[in-house]
């Protein structure tokens, strides 16, 4: 079976701020797909990056950057200089051999002015 | 191309009412799935399809159904409408070589 925690419920910044989001996962398969997606207010899901479980390079995209660990089975997403428009709830996600996506809980991200 | 498109947006049902939310994609995926999602948490599985006439259960299928006649449609099904049903439905696809699913903007559905 397959697991993704997310175990920040809620993170409040204030603009400009780093924020890291955190996101473990158990998976038994040895080719795997983590993702994050982003859910703003209007409800929709926006896909924000896919990485494979045999590519560990980071990634950096904007003011994006992700950290993906496979020693301590992690996908961490960073958000650097954070905005008020970056105020979403942010889901981390898994993919095995089913093709099928297990979600975590999400994280509700909210950027004060 | 309009992506994954859902139809209603919205509806509210009476418990014991059954209907049908509709799911349609325009980009030749041969994977969809249905998920819903509770005030508060992650989406969780209902069922999906890897091709036409192909379906199978995922993590929660109970009080649904669903059918995959074409490429384009994959439409899911509740019978007799429960309070527990009450949640945002959205559907997604993909195709063979992409692993990333490209979702549609939910149906919101009510019952009272």
């Amino acid at each position: 079976a397959q697991k993704v925690t997310q175990a920040q419920t809620e993170i409040s910044v204030v603009e400009k701020e780093d924020v890291t989001l955190d996101c473990v996962y158990e998976t038994r398969d040895t080719t795997y797909y983590l993702f994050w997606y982003k859910q703003p207010p209007s409800g929709e899901l926006v896909f924000l990056i896919r990485r494979n479980s045999f590519d560990e390079q980071n990634e950096i995209s904007g003011r994006y950057s992700w950290n993906f660990q496979k020693s301590t089975s992690s996908f961490n997403f960073t958000i650097t200089a954070s905005q008020v428009v970056d105020s979403a709830v942010y889901f981390c996600a898994l993919s095995g051999s089913a093709r099928q996506l297990t979600f975590g809980s999400g994280t509700q991200l909210t950027v004060l002015p | 191309n309009a992506g994954v498109t859902q139809t209603p947006k919205f509806r509210i049902l009476k418990i014991g009412q059954s209907m049908t939310l509709q799911c349609t994609q325009d980009m030749n995926h041969n994977y969809m799935y249905w998920y819903r999602q509770d005030p508060g948490m992650g989406l969780k599985l209902i069922y999906y399809s890897v091709g036409a006439g192909i379906t199978d259960k995922g993590e929660v299928p109970n009080g649904y159904n669903v059918s995959r006649s074409t490429t384009e449609d994959f439409p899911l099904r509740l019978e007799l409408a429960a309070p527990s049903q009450t949640s945002v439905y959205f559907c997604a696809s993909t195709r063979t070589g992409v692993y990333e699913q490209f979702f549609g903007p939910g149906t919101r559905l009510t019952v009272l």
